[in-house]
């Protein structure tokens, strides 16, 4: 699996959108990105994937240069709920049967 | 989505002891599980990969007298700590990839976790 970079913490005031970047220069042709998070003490939750074009779901948007070398979760309107670590995954598809890799994430703090 | 669950969410237990985790899929089969350990301020680590009807696969590091799991089954996979010792306290996660029956393909399904703290 590629190595991803993150920053190690970010802070976000409620109601703001929280843009979370995530740095995966190694990335391969096949290799999806996957975004997870973890709130404190719970397991992780899947947030949104995507393979080259620009993903938006419920709960965030993923935009992926064209390069694929880099990539950036939109939480638009972030609440206090936000609050949890962000890991960026680059892997092959799910469904291929392996775990998860696991970086040491972006902790985001949304404040008041 | 799919469900995973984990029995017990917390445990306290004293040195020597041993401790049976249980992780089940509600409303899908899965023929592998995946059971991580992460310690306060430190990402998830993979610790093993059960598979059911043959041996887990282990790894690097993990003891598998120390961390016996069990796939007895489709839905359930068990991770027992023997012998436990306070090194041993912390966070198991199970989780189990998506199979073509989830509808959620590319999720995989994490269970809620398992505090254990060995006294």
């Amino acid at each position: 699996d590629a190595k991803t970079t993150q920053p190690p913490s970010m802070d976000c005031a409620e109601g703001r959108a929280a843009n979370l970047p995530c740095n995966h220069s190694t990335i391969s042709g096949n290799e999806y990105v996957y975004w997870y998070r973890q709130i404190h003490s719970q397991g992780p939750q899947y947030i949104i994937h995507g393979l080259k074009n620009n993903e938006t779901n419920e709960m965030a948007s993923l935009i992926i240069t064209e390069d694929r070398k880099s990539s950036t979760l939109i939480l638009p309107h972030a609440t206090l709920r936000d609050t949890a670590v962000y890991y960026c995954i680059v892997r092959v598809a799910l469904n291929s049967g392996y775990a998860l890799n696991f970086g040491k994430g972006t902790s985001l703090l949304v404040t008041p | 989505g799919a469900v995973v669950s984990q029995h017990p969410s917390w445990v306290i237990c004293k040195s020597g002891t041993s401790v049976k985790i249980e992780c089940r899929s509600l409303d899908f089969q899965a023929t592998t599980m995946f059971w991580y350990r992460q310690f306060p301020k430190q990402s998830l680590m993979l610790m093993a990969t059960s598979n059911e009807g043959s041996k887990a696969t282990y790894e690097q590091g993990v003891e598998k007298d120390k961390f016996l799991i069990n796939h007895a089954s489709l839905t359930l996979s068990t991770l027992t700590v023997t012998s436990a010792h306070p090194e041993d306290s912390s966070f198991y996660i199970c989780s189990a990839p998506p199979t073509s029956g989830s509808g959620s393909y590319n999720e995989q399904f994490f269970g809620p976790g398992t505090r254990l703290t060995v006294l």
